[in-house]
């Protein structure tokens, strides 16, 4: 089926600990995102792609990293966790950035660090 | 710097009543605006998208206004439902290639 799937869709690490977050679109979308939704902050941008090798900033890109080798794929790796990135992390694709495209969500990772 | 509040942060109805959900944005020199509907454990799915040109959008049930001058927007739900329990959020963007801005969701309860 087409849409869009993230894994896992629940993470326990402790602090200091390598993590990857896997998102993985069948749409052929140019265009993906990663958000963090916390309470009372809606949703943040962390890291978006254009296209394969192409990726820029969001509005809170400390302490991730983020790849695009291939199209479909764009996972966030969390270099060295901490519990401030405890949090509900979305994945989303279109086919242009911006308001005027609807994003594609993903069903979420819940990640907590202790 | 944009942002997006909604108010109330959560609310909760009996089942048929119409109600009204709010969403502000400080800068408004917005391009378009969305509604979202976020279920538990799930993504958020779009429901309207108003052009920064039209004062409202409808589909079914649901009237979204935008009145971009005192920068508010609306989303009116007639006759409410158990189903429409959900959150719903809000997002802006100021150019149409410009990164989208949320606000922080108001949940709904409706009461059967």
């Amino acid at each position: 089926d087409a849409g869009i799937t993230q894994s896992p869709r629940y993470k326990i690490t402790e602090t200091g600990r390598q993590v990857t977050l896997m998102c993985h679109q069948t749409w052929s979308h140019s265009y993906m995102f990663w958000y963090r939704q916390d309470l009372g902050h809606g949703l943040r941008l962390i890291y978006y792609s254009a296209a394969a090798d192409i990726t820029d900033k969001g509005e809170v890109p400390d302490g991730y990293v983020v790849s695009r080798s291939k199209t479909e794929n764009f996972p966030l790796t969390l270099e060295s966790a901490t519990r401030s990135q405890t949090s509900v992390y979305f994945c989303a694709s279109s086919v242009w950035p911006g308001i005027n495209q609807p994003q594609h969500f993903g069903d979420g990772t819940r990640l907590s660090i202790l | 710097k944009q942002e997006v509040t909604q108010i109330p942060a959560a609310l909760s109805v009996p089942e048929g009543e119409n109600l009204v959900l709010n969403c502000s944005f400080t800068d408004s020199a917005i391009y378009n605006l969305q509604w979202f509907r976020q279920d538990p454990g799930k993504g958020l799915t779009s429901l309207l998208l108003i052009q920064s040109s039209q004062r409202e959008q409808t589909s079914g049930r649901l009237n979204a206004s935008l009145d971009k001058s005192s920068g508010r927007s609306t989303l009116y739900i007639a006759a409410s439902q158990p189903g429409d329990s959900a959150t719903y959020l809000c997002a802006v963007g100021k150019t149409s290639y410009d990164k989208v801005i949320f606000g922080p969701g108001t949940s709904l309860s409706v009461i059967p």
